[in-house]
């Protein structure tokens, strides 16, 4: 079993759309979510953090669904400029006292006139 | 002032070569990364190095050697480079000690073609 999953897409919406992505972990001891976004062939960026409590960045949202261990992110009136691919990345504790972040594969959106 | 710097962009170069990507940050974070993205866009974690420390060492061929200098300096270099090798490598930082939960700031990334 994948530690980090996403459905990779490509998701295909208009404009004006909304749309939620689903990412689940499988370490339960998972301490912290991300959400970052990546350009074809650019760099990753971050996104949104994830709270257990949710959050909101204008059209994104954010949740944490512990029990079920899985986040999701939903972008409300999609814009043509939202069209990338949207990364999951769940840090887990590592020996040492280190954290070990894990990336999904990705989820491509693609947003049309 | 770029945050989060790579050299070099693009590198091809054929098989059984040594070759070296260098990155450097200036944003005065304590932990630095490397991660290799293969062709089906998988961004992997391979080495992450906290103040100079290796922290983190994946299952990556020893042909993969990183060296930090200093806390601003990761580099990786790469024996005897195979076709497999060839993907895009980003170098990342983080402020926390540790690569502590928080936000990570990525290279343009190394586009390694072997031929």
């Amino acid at each position: 079993r994948k530690e980090v999953e996403q459905d990779p897409g490509p998701f295909n919406v208009p404009e004006g759309a909304t749309v939620a992505f689903n990412c689940t972990y499988s370490n339960s001891a998972s301490q912290s979510f991300f959400w970052y976004r990546q350009d074809c062939r650019k760099e990753p960026k971050l996104l949104m953090s994830v709270y257990s409590s949710g959050n909101e960045d204008g059209r994104f949202t954010a949740q944490l669904n512990r029990a079920s261990q899985y986040i999701s992110l939903l972008i409300r009136d999609s814009k043509l400029s939202d069209s990338a691919t949207y990364l999951c990345v769940v840090i887990s504790s590592a020996s040492g006292g280190s954290y070990i972040p894990t990336f999904g594969r990705g989820t491509s959106l693609i947003v049309h006139p | 002032d770029t945050a989060v710097s790579q050299t070099p962009k693009y590198l091809v170069t054929q098989m059984g070569n040594d070759k070296s990507i260098k990155c450097e940050q200036n944003l005065g974070h304590d932990t630095m990364y490397w991660y290799k993205q293969d062709s089906k866009k998988f961004l992997k974690i391979m080495f992450s190095y906290n103040n100079k420390e290796l922290i983190i060492n994946e299952t990556v061929p020893n042909r993969f050697s990183p060296k930090s200098p200093d806390k601003a300096h990761l580099n990786l270099h790469i024996n005897s480079l195979e076709l497999g090798d060839s993907a895009v490598y980003f170098c990342a930082s983080s402020p926390g000690g540790y690569g502590l939960a928080d936000t990570q700031y990525f290279g343009p990334g190394t586009r390694l073609t072997v031929l």
